[in-house]
């Protein structure tokens, strides 16, 4: 099955240092999602994007529907230890009148204090 | 509002058991899935219910039931388990439609090992 390329696959950072992340397609989507999933949780949206271009922040992230509708990318400016998790990226597209999400494989971070 | 909710939360079973994964929305969204999450991996799609009435296949659905009677509701039944089905199991929904603002929300998760 499709998924997406997301990239990187893992980073550790120091705290208080920014996070970038992308994830890219070589198909169009409707809509971009960006989750993060604790150990032993199920994932919790953080941003979703619906327009083309479309820049959206939530706290310390900031997320972007890229103009091509083929790519995403998320920015945690000044990352604290909870930052810590996996970070996966969806693409939502119509198939046949029918809404599918297809996942990137995720962006595992580590915020060393 | 208490999302989406999963049980149980963890499960051992033996080779050539069933069970019944249960899921339950309450947010009235139309779209329920399923998706199976191996160690270290994404997320695949076992199943997925466009309404009441409506399921289809996803991507690994080998092994698997489900049925769809109520808009609140999409239980996952495995009728042999089998060690490769040891997973952890989220259930998600959404509600979509043409224009509308759609997004994912998912369960807790069903740990589940198969011996």
């Amino acid at each position: 099955g499709q998924q997406l390329n997301q990239s990187p696959q893992s980073m550790f950072i120091q705290e208080g240092e920014d996070v970038s992340m992308n994830c890219t397609s070589s198909s169009i989507f409707n809509t971009w999602l960006w989750y993060k999933q604790d150990p032993g949780e199920g994932p919790v949206l953080l941003i979703a994007l619906y327009k083309a271009g479309e820049l959206t922040s939530n706290g310390r992230l900031t997320a972007q529907f890229g103009i091509t509708r083929k790519d995403s990318f998320l920015n945690i400016s000044a990352s604290i230890p909870s930052d810590v998790g996996i970070y996966f990226c969806a693409g939502q597209r119509t198939t046949s009148g029918t809404y599918k999400y297809i996942f990137g494989t995720g962006t595992r971070l580590k915020v060393l204090a | 509002n208490a999302g989406v909710t999963q049980t149980p939360k963890f499960r051992i079973l033996k080779i050539g058991q069933s069970m019944t994964l249960q899921c339950t929305q309450d947010m009235n969204h139309n779209y329920m899935y399923w998706y199976r999450q191996d160690p270290g991996m994404g997320l695949k799609l076992i199943y997925y219910s466009v309404g009441a009435g409506i399921t289809d296949k996803g991507e690994v659905p080998n092994g698997y039931n489900v049925s769809r009677s109520t808009t609140e509701d999409f239980p996952l039944r495995l009728e042999l388990a089998a060690p490769s089905q040891t997973s952890v199991y989220f259930c998600a929904s959404s509600y979509s439609a043409s224009g509308g603002r759609d997004a994912q929300y998912f369960g807790p998760g069903t740990r589940l090992t198969v011996l």
